[in-house]
């Protein structure tokens, strides 16, 4: 398996535009979890997934930020409109969720907000 | 609730030294731990991690970590610092069995000095 694939990896747009974040979970695993990484606040999760449906999306800082997962392979994390404070590298992780609940990491997306 | 306190946000040991980096968790239950490292701009990588077999875990890289249930505490030590252990860790605590989350700590900066 190629592991967690996120696209892209980098992003920079201008602030009141819309971005869209994709990522890929592992096959199998029934778990996927959004996560932001600041300087400041280092690794928040923003909402996770359990067998594509939402579970918790008490760490989506605002209305502006919203998750889906339409299907077990894919997953997309939307900001619209963007702000720079939104700047960020975004992780998008996955897991089996029983026994072995270690999470997989894909690359990130480092967005910037300008 | 479960939570996750790195007592330290940098660490700074010489290079040949030991390494030690605190972690202390709490949860309602019997909690999974795991210490996660980033390079710099890198993703997460899995160090080791704990799921209530032995307390002593050995990781990758001659890491190791001790789960202490009467400290709550699951520290990472390593004998002897390389310059290429230079790179953020996070220790996470979760229970997926029980639909909770997975929650990561601030994050702990280790410098190696030559």
């Amino acid at each position: 398996d190629a592991g967690v694939i996120q696209s892209p990896r980098h992003e920079v747009t201008e602030m009141g535009q819309e971005v869209t974040l994709r990522c890929k979970p592992i096959s199998g695993h029934d778990y996927l979890f959004w996560y932001r990484q600041t300087m400041m606040r280092g690794l928040e999760l923003l909402i996770y997934f359990n067998n594509n449906v939402p579970i918790d999306d008490s760490g989506m800082p605002e209305d502006r930020f919203s998750a889906k997962m339409p299907n077990a392979s894919f997953s997309t994390l939307k900001i619209q409109p963007s702000e720079p404070r939104d700047s960020a590298v975004y992780f998008c992780a996955s897991s089996r969720g029983t026994g072995d609940t270690e999470a997989f990491f894909g690359q990130g997306t480092r967005l910037t907000v300008v | 609730a479960q939570s996750v306190t790195q007592l330290d946000s940098h660490v700074s040991v010489s290079e040949g030294t030991p390494v030690l980096l605190r972690c202390n968790y709490s949860s309602s239950y019997s909690p999974s731990l795991f210490w996660y490292v980033q390079h710099p701009n890198k993703g997460l990588q899995l160090l080791l991690k704990y799921t209530s077999a032995a307390t002593l875990v050995k990781g990758i890289n001659g890491f190791e970590a001790e789960f202490k249930k009467s400290e709550t505490s699951f520290h990472l030590t390593k004998p002897s610092a390389h310059m290429s252990d230079a790179a953020e860790y996070f220790c996470v605590v979760s229970d997926l069995n029980r639909d909770d989350k997975i929650i990561f700590g601030k994050g702990t900066r280790l410098h190696i000095l030559p």
